[in-house]
């Protein structure tokens, strides 16, 4: 099992540019979330979908981020336009809800704005 | 709403001693699920235990245990025999039965010295 896989690892971008973040859950697992973390909020759950349809995006900071899921293996977390504010390391993490709930961690990605 | 407080941002043990990490919740569910993720420097999130609310007995899973005090709402993890590897920060989750949104705390980062 690969587990949970995020691209790129780390990402420098300008302000004001578009940033697609990347993620493939392990296979089987039906619930995926984003996550970001930074020293100053902690680890935050952004959204997260079951089944591929977005149930809660209340951590979602404002409208230049957003999220898809387009099939069971594949979602991914835009912003646009970026801001220095972003910089963090944002997480995917997928469970299967039937295994008592365990979310399985992506390794994350750094991303940094200048 | 769920809130999750580690009120230890930092601790410290020798290598071989044993340690407890504090965690406490607020909570006016019944049914729920509380964990212990581990985050080492590679920044990876590991699940090191899970803990059922409806079962009385502390799980247990190697050197790691922990103490559930229902009516309390405290949930500390008991690191036995501390390795150098098991330097990391330690987050405590939250998470209500059959709502698999996490919710937590602000993590302590444990050094264990040589």
């Amino acid at each position: 099992d690969a587990g949970v896989i995020q691209s790129p690892r780390h990402e420098v971008t300008e302000m004001g540019q578009e940033v697609t973040l990347r993620c493939k859950p392990i296979s089987g697992h039906n619930s995926l979330f984003w996550y970001r973390q930074t020293m100053m909020r902690g680890l935050e759950l952004l959204i997260y979908f079951n089944n591929n349809v977005p149930i809660d995006d209340s951590g979602m900071p404002e409208d230049r981020f957003s999220a898809k899921m387009p099939n069971a293996s594949f979602s991914t977390l835009k912003i646009q336009p970026s801001e220095p504010r972003d910089s963090a390391v944002y997480f995917c993490a997928s469970s299967l809800r039937q295994s008592a709930y365990e979310q399985y961690f992506g390794p994350g990605t750094r991303l940094t704005v200048t | 709403a769920q809130t999750v407080t580690q009120s230890q941002p930092e601790m410290s043990v020798q290598e071989a001693e044993t340690v407890t990490l504090s965690c406490t919740y607020d909570t006016s569910e019944n049914n729920y699920y509380l964990f212990w993720y581990k985050q080492p420097p590679s920044r990876q999130m590991i699940l090191v235990i899970r803990q059922e609310a409806y079962k009385q007995q502390n799980a247990t899973e190697n050197r790691f245990s922990v103490n559930f005090q229902k009516a309390a709402k405290s949930f500390s993890l008991k690191i036995s025999d501390s390795q150098l590897g098991d330097t990391a920060m330690y987050f405590c989750a939250f998470m209500k039965l059959n709502f698999n949104k996490f919710y937590f705390g602000s993590g302590t980062k444990l050094n264990v010295k040589p």
